[in-house]
């Protein structure tokens, strides 16, 4: 069975503080996707970024980077500098190739970051 | 862009009500879903649907239908609603392909008497 795991609940940080979001994720599936989205106060989850498990290279995207790594099951969030805007809910979620692309999702971790 | 809307942004029902939530997409995509989003649980899959007048149930359908008699649109039906299906509602759609993104809608947030 597929599960994501976002062991953290809320992180605070004060602006331009790096912050890291964990995601561990279970899958018995050779093939999978991983997702992060982002959920502001007005509560539309935008998609950030969309992984498959056979490409394994950190991505950046300007103040943010991704880390996934196969051997622990892990595909973690860096935000750099981190501002004000940053302040919401980051989801991870994974979809199994035979899953019909059914997606699910963590619990979600709050980011508070303060002026 | 793709845009994902649902028909309404707060909802407020009574117990017993019939409840619809509408939710139209317009990217041409296959694939549409219907999730609740509650506090400490994340996004639960309740229906979703990959073609016109076709649908599977997801993880939690229990209390909810669902209805696609066109493409662009995809209605979650709430036939008696009950104080524990005050939630938050997101529609999302995507293409066909294995592991597509999916694109979410604004959501819409019930609250029931």
């Amino acid at each position: 069975a597929q599960k994501v795991t976002q062991a953290q609940t809320e992180i605070s940080v004060v602006e331009k503080e790096d912050v890291t979001l964990d995601c561990v994720y279970e899958t018995r599936d050779t093939t999978y996707y991983l997702f992060w989205y982002k959920q502001p106060p007005s509560g539309e989850l935008v998609f950030l970024i969309r992984r498959n498990s056979f490409d394994e290279q950190n991505e950046i995207s300007g103040r943010y980077s991704w880390n996934f790594q196969k051997s622990t099951s892990s595909f973690n969030f860096t935000i750099t500098a981190s501002q004000v805007v940053d302040s919401a809910v980051y989801f991870c979620a994974l979809s199994e190739a035979l899953s019909f692309q059914k997606l699910v999702f963590g619990t979600g971790t709050r980011l508070l970051v303060s002026p | 862009d793709v845009k994902v809307t649902q028909s309404s942004r707060y909802l407020v029902k009574r117990t017993g009500e019939k409840v619809f939530l509408e939710c139209v997409q317009d990217m041409d995509h296959e694939n549409m879903f219907w999730y609740r989003q509650d506090p400490g649980l994340g996004l639960r899959l309740i229906y979703f649907s990959y073609d016109v007048k076709m649908k599977e149930k997801g993880d939690i359908p229990e209390g909810y239908s669902v209805s696609r008699e066109k493409k662009e649109r995809f209605s979650l039906i709430l036939e008696s609603a009950s104080t524990n299906q005050t939630s938050m509602y997101l529609c999302a759609s995507s293409s066909g392909e294995p592991g597509e993104t999916q694109y979410f809608g604004p959501g819409t947030r019930l609250l029931v008497l």
